[in-house]
């Protein structure tokens, strides 16, 4: 059965630092790995997915890195800004039989101006 | 394009009523599921679908709850005897082969038991 773990819980920081996050699965036969932010009373906002093909994906001052064989994946937030405040999540889709999507527990990061 | 749609957006309901959730993947999207949120707590999967099969309904908490989704489209979720611990924000992504499964979410729908 796979097992997501985000670590830290709960991150705060200055604005202005750079972040690492922490998202680790336990079985690495994964599809993809998908990043999300959620906003308090929000939906889920998508910001990198990776394949499993692939070792990392950027976008803006996000970037997300994938390491299959040790089961980890980290998110970079560089220059965090106030507006970063969220919960960020990440969730694993398995390969082979059906696309089964098994979601971490979150970091709820707090960038302080 | 549209993205996924879901209602209502609120619910407030008495405890013992049933309620039906609606969610509108995005055109296209085969794969769909559902998953619940309790207030502070993560993602708690309930059903999914690929076109209009369940293959897994293993987050499903009690057959008071059930699903379904015609023409490979549109996807209803019942609750039948609401309970208060129901109360929760229920949210419905779809994806698709094609785009490697990337999940996109609808806002949700926010189920308030009294």
């Amino acid at each position: 059965k796979q097992e997501v773990t985000q670590i830290p819980a709960a991150l705060s920081v200055p604005e202005g630092e750079n972040l690492v996050l922490n998202c680790s699965f336990t079985d690495s036969a994964i599809y993809n790995l998908q990043w999300f932010r959620q906003d308090p009373g929000k939906g889920l906002t998508s910001l990198l997915l990776i394949q499993s093909s692939q070792r990392e994906q950027t976008s803006g001052r996000l970037n997300a890195s994938l390491d299959k064989s040790s089961g980890r994946s980290t998110l970079y937030i560089a220059a965090s800004q106030p507006g970063d405040s969220a919960t960020y999540l990440c969730a694993v889709v398995a390969s082979g039989g059906y696309q089964k999507v098994t979601f971490g527990t979150g970091t709820k990061l707090q960038v302080i101006p | 394009g549209a993205g996924v749609s879901q209602s209502p957006s609120n619910k407030v309901t008495e405890k013992g009523k049933d309620v039906e959730l609606r969610c509108d993947p995005i055109s296209g999207h085969t794969a769909l599921y559902w998953y619940r949120q309790s207030l502070g707590q993560g993602l708690e999967f309930l059903i999914y679908f690929q076109g209009n099969s369940a293959p897994d309904k293993s987050g499903l908490p009690s057959d008071r709850f059930s699903a379904e989704r015609t023409g490979g489209s549109v996807s209803t979720l019942t609750i039948q005897r609401t309970q208060q611990e129901d109360s929760a924000v229920y949210l419905c992504a779809s994806s698709f082969m094609f785009r490697n499964y990337e999940q996109y979410f609808g806002p949700g729908t926010r189920l308030t038991v009294t």
